[in-house]
C-alpha cells in the first residue's frame, strides 16, 4: 500500500486528455511538501517529467501540466501521442516518515 | 550534464550483502545535492531506499532502515548502497539518482542512472 494513491491504470485515444491523480495526507501533499512526477517508459530508466507541482524541466513537451487541490495533485497530458504510453509516478515527502514517498504507479494505455 | 552509471554483482544468495556503487560524471558530488537510491521489484513501483548528503549525512526509509547503509567517497565522485542479509524480495532494479536541489522535503530525483538489476535467488 502506498504513501500516495494513484488510479493502477489510465486510457485514452490519441488527441485526447488525460488525467492522473496523486493522494496524499496532511503528512505529506497536505502539510505542503510539494509533488513530482515521473514518465517511465517501458524497459527504460524513470524520468523527471514535472517538478514543484507545475514546472517542466527544459525538454518536455507543453502538453504535460501538473496541479494541485488540497491535498491531493494531478498530471495531465493532452493531446495523446502513442509515445506517451508509460507508467507514471507521482513523488513527495512525508514527515511521519521522514523521507521520500512514491505513489504506486499508473500505468496509461493509448487506445 | 550530470550522468550516474550503476554497478555492481547482479546474483546473490539469500543472506549475502548487497553493495552497489554509484559513479557521478559531470558534476562533482562534494558541490551540493544530495544523492539518492531508489529501486522497483520487477512488475512493480518505486521505493525510496534513502538519501545521503555531500557532508555525509544519511536518511532511510523505515522499513529498509536496519539493513541499509548508505556512504559517500567525494575523492572518486562515487557514492554507494549496502543492504544485508538480502532475501528474495530484494530482487529489483536498483537507480541512483541526484536528489535536490533545496535540502528539504521539496526535492525531487534528476536526473537517474539506468538502473542495475539485482537477482536473490539460491
Amino acid at each position: 500500500q502506498s504513501v500516495l494513491t494513484q488510479p493502477p491504470s489510465v486510457s485514452g485515444a490519441p488527441g485526447q486528455r488525460v488525467t492522473i491523480s496523486c493522494t496524499g495526507s496532511s503528512f505529506n501533499i497536505g502539510a505542503g511538501y510539494h509533488v513530482h512526477w515521473y514518465q517511465q517508459l517501458p524497459g527504460a530508466a524513470p524520468k523527471l517529467l514535472i517538478y514543484a507541482y507545475t514546472n517542466r524541466p527544459s525538454g518536455v513537451p507543453d502538453r504535460f501540466s501538473g496541479s494541485k487541490s488540497g491535498t491531493s495533485a494531478s498530471l495531465a497530458i493532452t493531446g495523446l501521442q502513442a509515445e506517451d504510453e508509460a507508467d507514471y509516478y507521482c513523488q513527495s515527502y512525508d514527515n511521519s516518515l521522514s523521507g521520500s514517498v512514491f505513489g504506486g504507479g499508473t500505468k496509461l494505455t493509448v487506445l | 550534464q550530470v550522468q550516474l552509471q550503476e554497478s555492481g554483482p547482479g546474483l546473490l544468495k539469500p543472506s549475502e550483502t548487497l553493495s552497489l556503487t554509484c559513479a557521478v560524471s559531470g558534476y562533482s558530488i562534494s558541490s551540493d545535492y544530495q544523492w539518492g537510491w531508489i529501486r522497483q521489484p520487477p512488475g512493480k513501483g518505486l521505493q525510496w531506499i534513502g538519501s545521503i548528503s555531500r557532508t555525509g549525512i544519511t536518511s532511510y526509509n523505515p522499513s529498509l532502515q536496519s539493513r541499509v547503509t548508505i556512504s559517500i567517497d567525494t575523492s572518486k565522485n562515487q557514492f554507494s548502497l549496502k543492504v544485508t542479509s538480502v532475501t528474495a524480495a530484494d530482487t529489483a532494479v536498483y537507480y541512483c539518482a541526484t536528489y535536490g536541489p533545496y535540502a528539504s522535503g521539496n526535492d525531487w530525483f534528476h536526473p537517474w542512472g539506468l538502473g542495475t538489476l539485482v537477482t536473490v535467488s539460491s
